[in-house]
């Protein structure tokens, strides 16, 4: 399948182990992120959002934290399974602009059996 | 219920060439967004259609542009083609319900597109 980034920053980690994933965002105005995982040859695929007016959100074996004092934004994997391995992006999103997501670089996450 | 779909998928032209895309938002979407995958730049918003309107728009040339139908599908188009337009264009819907703007975006898979 086609490469979504050749220079991605890469995590890897084992099969079973739990994952990090970093992101820092630069606008103070945003007012929901997501999180996005994109498998080589398809689209970003949604994992999980968080409103800005909460520091916390669990789903299915991830969780996101939005820290608003410095801008941070990470999921984790709990667990972490082969099927995880993929491209992962965070977005910011604004209420005033409507549909537009500002995405970060990505990270590539690399599950080793 | 039937995804966000995208065509073609692959596409090869040559520089000074225009191209349209398609995109059909999944059922009940009235709200699609377009953007752009490069290894070097990322994702990067190109437009927003909802109700056949342009709602949105990101810091592209004027090459690019981009409509809606009544029924929600949307085109775009790239007119005088570089090779620098080389990237994955990305359509994604959402609902749309006014006043809900987080509804969750989905992505199609995408049109690859080569300029030579």
């Amino acid at each position: 399948g086609e490469s979504v980034g050749l220079h991605l920053p890469t995590l890897s980690v084992q099969e079973g182990d739990n994952s990090i994933i970093n992101c820092a965002y630069s606008n103070s105005a945003s007012d929901y992120f997501i999180w996005y995982k994109q498998e080589s040859g398809k689209g970003p695929q949604f994992i999980i959002d968080i409103r800005s007016n909460m520091d916390k959100r669990q789903g299915q074996r991830v969780t996101v934290l939005l820290n608003k004092t410095v801008k941070h934004l990470s999921l984790q994997i709990a667990a972490t399974q082969p099927g995880d391995s993929a491209v992962y992006f965070c977005a910011e999103g604004f209420s005033g602009g409507y549909n537009k997501l500002i995405f970060g670089a990505g990270t590539r996450l690399a599950v080793h059996p | 219920k039937a995804g966000v779909t995208q065509t073609p998928r692959y596409l090869i032209k040559t520089r000074g060439q225009q191209v349209t895309l398609s995109c059909s938002p999944i059922s009940g979407h009235r709200s699609v967004s377009w953007y752009q995958q490069t290894p070097g730049q990322g994702l990067q918003f190109l437009f927003e259609y909802f109700s056949e309107t342009q709602r949105n728009k990101g810091n592209f040339p004027g090459r690019f542009s981009g409509r809606q139908f009544s029924n929600s599908r949307s085109e775009m188009n790239v007119s005088t083609l570089e090779l620098g337009d080389s990237a994955l264009y990305l359509c994604a819907s959402r609902r749309g319900t006014p006043g809900h703007y987080t509804d969750t975006q989905y992505f199609g898979p995408g049109t690859r597109l080569t300029v030579l």
